[in-house]
């Protein structure tokens, strides 16, 4: 069964303490792995797309990567204003256009 | 319209009532995606439309559960005689086409079921 799983479960941070959330998948036919970020009271927004291993891709603070097994969302010096909901969804071969979606990581960043 | 638009944003209902909740997708968008977020969890995948095809109901939990979309627009998530595990917050999202990079989300709808 296809499966994605993240964690911590929440992470705390100061301002400018950089750190990594994971996200591991089993998936049939990877067709690939997003990152969103998910604010209170808001649907998730779209941060990016990975579609094979070694990929990386970047914006602002956060930097995404993926292997074969898993994902990492690296935050480099974070804000106050990176405090979300990270959520990693996946996109096997087999699914039509649905997204497994793991249960997210909360981050908090302190001033 | 410019996003994609739910409502209501918050029901609250009694136990054993129906309700009925809205999505209103990206204009052109041809896929329109259900999926449900419960407190603490991940979000669960409902249903699925993409065109005129057949939609994917594979994740709708029980038969009390239904949704439709009506001239490949507008779509409505119904959820009879309500139970308490259904509260939760019902989030709808559009695409272009398939994969996740051109999903849009509502805001959603949270339903609590009392």
């Amino acid at each position: 069964e296809d499966q994605v799983t993240q964690s911590p479960e929440a992470l705390r941070l100061q301002e400018g303490e950089s750190s990594s959330l994971n996200c591991s998948y089993t998936v049939s036919g990877l067709r690939g792995l997003f990152w969103y970020r998910q604010d209170p009271g808001k649907g998730p927004e779209f941060l990016f797309t990975l579609y094979s291993a070694g990929e990386e891709k970047e914006k602002e603070r956060l930097k995404a990567t993926l292997t074969k097994k898993e994902s990492f969302l690296h935050i480099t010096a974070p804000k106050p204003e990176d405090s979300a909901t990270y959520l990693c969804a996946a996109h096997g071969s087999g699914n039509t256009g649905k997204l497994i979606f793991g249960q997210g990581t909360t981050l908090q960043v302190k001033p | 319209g410019a996003g994609v638009s739910q409502s209501p944003s918050n029901k609250v209902t009694e136990k054993g009532k129906d309700v009925e909740l809205r999505c209103d997708p990206i204009s052109g968008h041809t896929a329109l995606y259900w999926y449900r977020q419960s407190l603490g969890q991940g979000l669960e995948f409902l249903i699925y439309f993409q065109g005129n095809s057949a939609p994917d109901k594979s994740g709708l939990p029980s038969d009390r559960f239904s949704a439709e979309r009506t001239g490949g627009s507008v779509s409505t998530l119904t959820i009879q005689r309500t139970q308490q595990e259904d509260s939760a917050v019902y989030l709808c999202a559009s695409s272009l086409g398939l994969g996740g990079d051109g999903y849009t989300f509502g805001s959603g709808t949270r339903l609590t079921v009392v």
